[in-house]
């Protein structure tokens, strides 16, 4: 069973471009989560969707920020305009039921110059 | 709000040595109790949950934590570590009855066994 994939693995922008991170949960999943890691910082929960519906995006960061789930299956998650304060690692993960075990992706290094 | 304290951001053992990383989450509700570890160049994985019952957990590769609700403490530990541990732990919590969706992590601990 392939497990949550995120592309691209490093972004290198500059200030004031557009970003789109992707996530794939694993299949059958319907239940997809975005979180952050600022370096020197812990991991912050950003949203969850349920299937194509966004379920909490009580830590989605302001406005620039836009997360889609088209479909129930992939994810993206676009950043307009980044501002260097958006450098960190960005993770998915998947879960079939929000009470499981989250499974999480291997990340997406943005670094914003 | 949730939040979760990790007492240790380095810990530096040798091999054979006995292990303990303390965690203390707050939260005034019932909670899910987790520990992930990202070894180099991997995934987060999932080392143990605790969602209710028995509060001593075990989990992979001989890992195993205690949940102490009077303390709101979940420490994980293991007898004797290996190399192969080296890795950086996460603890995380989850309010069961409402707040946000997502996991709450704790700053992680850096964890070094030296052969």
């Amino acid at each position: 069973e392939a497990g949550v994939t995120q592309f691209p693995s490093h972004s290198v922008i500059e200030k004031g471009q557009t970003v789109t991170l992707r996530c794939d949960p694993i299949s059958g999943h319907d239940n997809l989560y975005w979180y952050r890691r600022v370096m020197g910082k812990e991991i912050k929960f950003l949203l969850h969707f349920v299937k194509e519906s966004k379920q909490d995006e009580s830590g989605m960061p302001n406005n620039r920020f836009l997360a889609e789930r088209t479909g129930g299956t992939y994810s993206t998650l676009k950043v307009q305009p980044a501002e260097l304060e958006d450098s960190g690692v960005y993770f998915c993960a998947s879960s079939q039921v929000w009470i499981q075990e989250q499974f999480f992706g291997p990340g997406t290094r943005l670094t914003v110059l | 709000a949730q939040s979760v304290s990790q007492h240790n951001h380095h810990v530096i053992l040798s091999e054979a040595a006995s292990l303990e990383l303390g965690c203390n989450y707050s939260y005034g509700g019932t909670v899910n109790l987790f520990w992930y570890v990202q070894y180099p160049g991997q995934h987060l994985q999932l080392l143990l949950k605790y969602f209710s019952g028995d509060p001593l957990v075990k989990g992979i590769k001989g890992f195993e934590a205690e949940f102490i609700k009077s303390k709101f403490s979940f420490n994980l530990r293991k007898p004797s570590v290996q190399w192969s541990d080296t890795a950086e732990y996460f603890c995380a919590v989850r309010g069961s009855g409402g707040g946000a969706d997502g996991l709450t992590f704790g700053k992680g601990t850096h964890l070094i066994i030296q052969p």
